[in-house]
């Protein structure tokens, strides 16, 4: 079964600060792996897709890698500003029977980015 | 539409009351999901659809949970007899297909009292 662990489960940083969110996952057979933001009571918005082949997507100050062989995907923040605070989630897309690609999430990271 | 929209924003039922949360994907995407997510946690998978085909329905806690997309685009997703623990905020997701990502909805909260 598919397992997603999201490290820290909290953040803080002073504003400016180059940051890194961790994520992990138990089984290698993935078909993509997504990065989202959320904001309090708010959907989820994309921040970047890595598709399996890919091993880095970068979007402005954003960049994930991903190495599917070890299970893990980083998500690199380059000097944070306030407006950057919300849950970061990372999620992994299944192949499955049917390709479904449904979406396992790992629990977030809160970052706070302070002034 | 511009995004994927969810009605209504927010439901208080009563425990026993029958809800229905809606979900319009953007026009054209083929797949639609539902998500559950608690308070603090990750979201939950329920249920996907492909057009008006709902080929995996493995994430739904219980019988009292239904959804349905009868014409291949908007779809409902049905709660009967709602209990506390249902309270959550309910997500839909659309996509064009597997190799392009999801889009979601600003999701519903649902709260049972």
């Amino acid at each position: 079964k598919q397992e997603v662990t999201q490290i820290p489960a909290a953040l803080s940083v002073p504003e400016g600060e180059n940051l890194v969110l961790n994520c992990s996952f138990t089984d290698s057979a993935i078909y993509n792996l997504q990065w989202f933001r959320q904001d309090p009571g708010k959907g989820l918005t994309s921040l970047l897709l890595i598709q399996s082949s890919q091993r880095e997507q970068t979007s402005g100050r954003l960049n994930a890698s991903l190495d599917k062989s070890s299970g893990r995907s980083t998500l690199y923040i380059a000097a944070s500003q306030p407006g950057d605070s919300a849950t970061y989630l990372c999620a992994v897309a299944l192949p499955g029977s049917g390709n479904t690609g449904k979406l396992i999430f790992g629990q977030g990271t809160t970052l706070q980015v302070k002034p | 539409g511009a995004g994927v929209s969810q009605s209504p924003r927010y439901k208080v039922a009563k425990r026993g009351q029958d809800v229905a949360l809606r979900c319009d994907p953007i026009s054209g995407h083929v797949s639609l999901f539902w998500y559950q997510q608690a308070l603090g946690q990750g979201p939950e998978f329920l249920t996907y659809f492909q057009n008006e085909a709902q080929l995996d329905k493995s994430g739904l806690p219980s019988d009292r949970f239904f959804a349905e997309r009868p014409e291949g685009s908007v779809s409902t997703l049905k709660i009967q007899r709602t209990q506390q623990e249902d309270s959550a905020v309910y997500l839909c997701a659309s996509s064009l297909g597997l190799a392009d990502g999801y889009t979601f909805g600003s999701g519903t909260r649902l709260t049972v009292v």
